[in-house]
């Protein structure tokens, strides 16, 4: 299982634009990556997933360079609603057999 | 889509008594789904991933007799912990795994969550 470092905190302001960066240096060949987001005494929720290149949807992107030992979650014009952790994850490809691992997470502080 | 539940979201017991908690994937069936449980300012904790119809795999550190987990069909695991004690307080989490992510990848999708409070 590919290892992950994030930054442990990060503190914004509203309408800006914020970009948290993780590390999985050692990530296989099968390997993608998914990001979620955590609000206190709630379960993880699923923000974006990506493989190569950048991937974008209705309220993020990922960015991941041509050697994928690391990839950017970027979070456009957040609000005082976006603080929360942030989980940076990597797993295998549909073998079936992978189970996701939990790194520290990045807690975001959005200030008004 | 997507959607897991779990029941119920918060639980009250004494010492000793057993708590049983229900995850299910409410529109996507699920041969595998994980437990979780979490602590304060703390990380999400692997505990075991738990198959249909086989038995679950537990972490290291886990007792398997002390948590009870069942998948008895595609939709619904349950997580019994049993003889509850104070330190087994925490905040616990499930998650069914699925093809319903990105381009059809495995993605896991996570309930809301159980709070435990024994006494």
């Amino acid at each position: 299982l590919a290892k992950t470092t994030q930054p442990i905190s990060m503190d914004s302001y509203e309408g800006q634009e914020v970009n948290i960066t993780c590390s999985h240096n050692n990530i296989a060949t099968n390997d993608y990556i998914t990001w979620y987001q955590q609000f206190p005494s709630q379960g993880p929720r699923f923000i974006i997933q990506g493989y190569k290149t950048k991937v974008t949807n209705e309220v993020a992107s990922l960015f991941i360079p041509a050697d994928r030992k690391s990839s950017t979650l970027s979070l456009p014009r957040v609000s005082l609603s976006d603080t929360a952790v942030y989980y940076c994850l990597v797993g295998a490809l549909n073998t079936g057999g992978f189970k996701t691992i939990f790194g520290a997470g990045t807690r975001l502080f959005v200030k008004a | 889509g997507a959607v897991v539940s779990q029941h119920p979201s918060w639980v009250i017991c004494k010492s000793g008594t057993s708590v049983k908690i229900e995850c299910r994937s409410l529109d996507f069936q699920a041969t595998t789904m994980f437990w979780y449980r979490q602590f304060p300012k703390q990380s999400l904790m692997l505990m075991a991933t738990s198959n249909e119809g086989s038995k679950a795999t537990y972490e290291q550190g886990v007792e398997k007799d002390k948590f009870l987990i069942n998948h008895a069909s595609l939709t619904l695991s349950t997580l019994t912990v049993t003889s509850a004690h104070p330190e087994d307080s925490s905040f616990y989490i499930c998650s069914a795994r699925t093809n319903q992510g990105y381009r059809g990848w495995e993605t896991q999708y996570f309930g809301p969550g159980t709070r435990l409070l024994v006494l």
